[in-house]
């Protein structure tokens, strides 16, 4: 069975003070791992998709890696409008999406 | 375009109402979804329809019903309703095939079921 681990639940970060998210995953035939991000009471929001060990993408002050047991979303000098909850999927040989639990970053002035 | 629409935003219904939450996109995508999620939880999967087929159903309760009546509209017919169904419903799109490709969700149905 498919499972990822979100770390830490939570965050809070100044204006400007960057950090990373943790997603840890086991997953039989990584097909995609993806990087959402959902504000209270909305659909998760599409940010990034990686497909193979080494592999990463950039959005603004967004960066996402990943290797072959784990993806971080690095964030660079945060903002106020960057607080959401952060969630990591993944999908296998099952073809189903499988969600982490997420991770609830809140930026401060 | 990467826009999927849902209505209504909220519904509130009785347990021996009957209801529908309708789902739209118009990106072409061939697999749709319907999701449950609970406050401060992931998304839960329900329903997967590929070419308008039915392709997974999590064993979700017949009081819940899916349907896809053509590749852009996927409607969820509710009927005699828990108050533990009470949640945001989303709808989801993708391009079909092996699992490679993101979904791209709407901005849910809040669901009271009194």
């Amino acid at each position: 069975e498919d499972q990822v681990t979100q770390s830490p639940e939570a965050l809070r970060l100044q204006e400007g003070e960057s950090s990373s998210l943790n997603c840890s995953y086991t997953v039989s035939g990584l097909r995609g791992l993806f990087w959402y991000r959902q504000d209270p009471g909305k659909g998760p929001e599409f940010l990034f998709t990686l497909y193979s060990a080494g592999e990463e993408k950039e959005k603004e002050r967004l960066k996402a890696t990943l290797t072959k047991k784990e993806s971080f979303l690095h964030i660079t000098a945060p903002k106020p409008e960057d607080s959401a909850t952060y969630l990591c999927a993944v999908t296998g040989t099952a073809s189903k999406l499988t969600f982490g639990t997420g991770t609830r970053l809140q930026v401060t002035l | 375009d990467t826009e999927v629409t849902q209505t209504p935003k909220h519904l509130v219904m009785g347990m021996t109402n009957k209801k529908s939450l309708k789902c739209e996109q118009h990106m072409g995508h061939r697999a749709m979804y319907w999701y449950k999620q609970k406050a401060k939880k992931p998304p839960e999967l329900m329903f997967v329809y590929s070419y308008e087929k039915l392709s997974i159903n999590e064993s979700v309760p017949s009081r819940f019903s899916p349907e896809c009546p053509n590749s852009s509209l996927l409607n969820l017919h509710l009927h005699a309703l828990q108050p533990e169904d009470s949640a945001l419903y989303l709808c989801a799109s993708s391009h079909p095939g092996q699992g490679g490709y993101e979904q791209y969700f709407g901005p849910g149905t809040r669901l009271t079921v009194t």
